[in-house]
């Protein structure tokens, strides 16, 4: 499978602050990438699936100007959480592959807002 | 470094029977390990989890067993349904930091 890179892996702002995460596929060209929301022992939420040279696919109820990606290049995508308040503080968590593959996730990051 | 395994891509089952699931690990340190369950375009499923203190978990028809010195978690579907086909993964986590197998396509044959 493939080696997937995300950092940080914590980060602690304060409130209306840009965070911004990136996820690095290390060794597979990723043209679709995945982002995911997860609060403690939960389910992982989809938020949008990033696109490699277009725009990101945002699932419903995500806020399109609120977690901005960029899918620049098909080793990197970032989420940048914009003017982050203390609601948006959890764990963030992207992936990529899928089929016969298999999917690979980043080590999540943590965010936390003060 | 893959610190969690799971060997296995795919997995097929006849209806009724059990589903065994398996995943290996190599840090001794996790914490607590946890399966989801994930269907085409939508993200995992929070199943069941177990803490690295436990050695079995049950809820409903799913068991989590955890052998720390064999480092190897299993879940146990019984009995299986048609609507348990999905990809399985697990995951361990230590810290803040979570790692993922790659997942177990499981496939219950009505």
């Amino acid at each position: 499978g493939a080696v997937v890179s995300q950092h940080p892996s914590r980060v602690i702002c304060k409130s209306g602050t840009s965070v911004k995460i990136e996820c690095r596929s290390l060794d597979f060209q990723a043209t679709t990438m995945f982002w995911y929301r997860q609060f403690p022992k939960q389910s992982l939420m989809l938020m949008a699936t990033s696109n490699e040279g277009s725009k990101a696919t945002y699932e419903q109820g995500v806020e399109k100007d609120k977690f901005l990606i960029n899918h620049a290049s098909l080793t990197l995508s970032t989420l940048t959480v914009a003017s982050a308040h203390p609601e948006d503080s959890s764990f963030y968590i992207c992936s990529v592959g899928g089929g016969r593959y298999g999917y690979t996730f980043g080590s999540g990051t943590r965010l936390t807002v003060v | 470094d893959q610190q969690v395994k799971q060997n296995s891509p795919s997995l097929s089952v006849q209806e009724g029977r059990i589903s065994i699931l398996n995943c290996d690990y190599t840090n001794s340190m996790f914490d607590y390990f946890l399966w989801y369950k994930k269907y085409p375009a939508e993200g995992p499923t929070f199943l069941i989890s177990i803490s690295s203190i436990k050695d079995k978990n049950e809820d409903g028809r799913f068991t989590v067993f955890l052998n720390k010195s064999a480092k190897h978690l299993s879940l146990h579907i019984v009995p299986s349904q048609p609507g348990d086909s999905a990809v399985y993964f697990c995951a361990a986590v230590t810290g803040n930091q979570f790692y993922f197998g790659t997942g177990t396509s499981l496939t219950v044959i009505p």
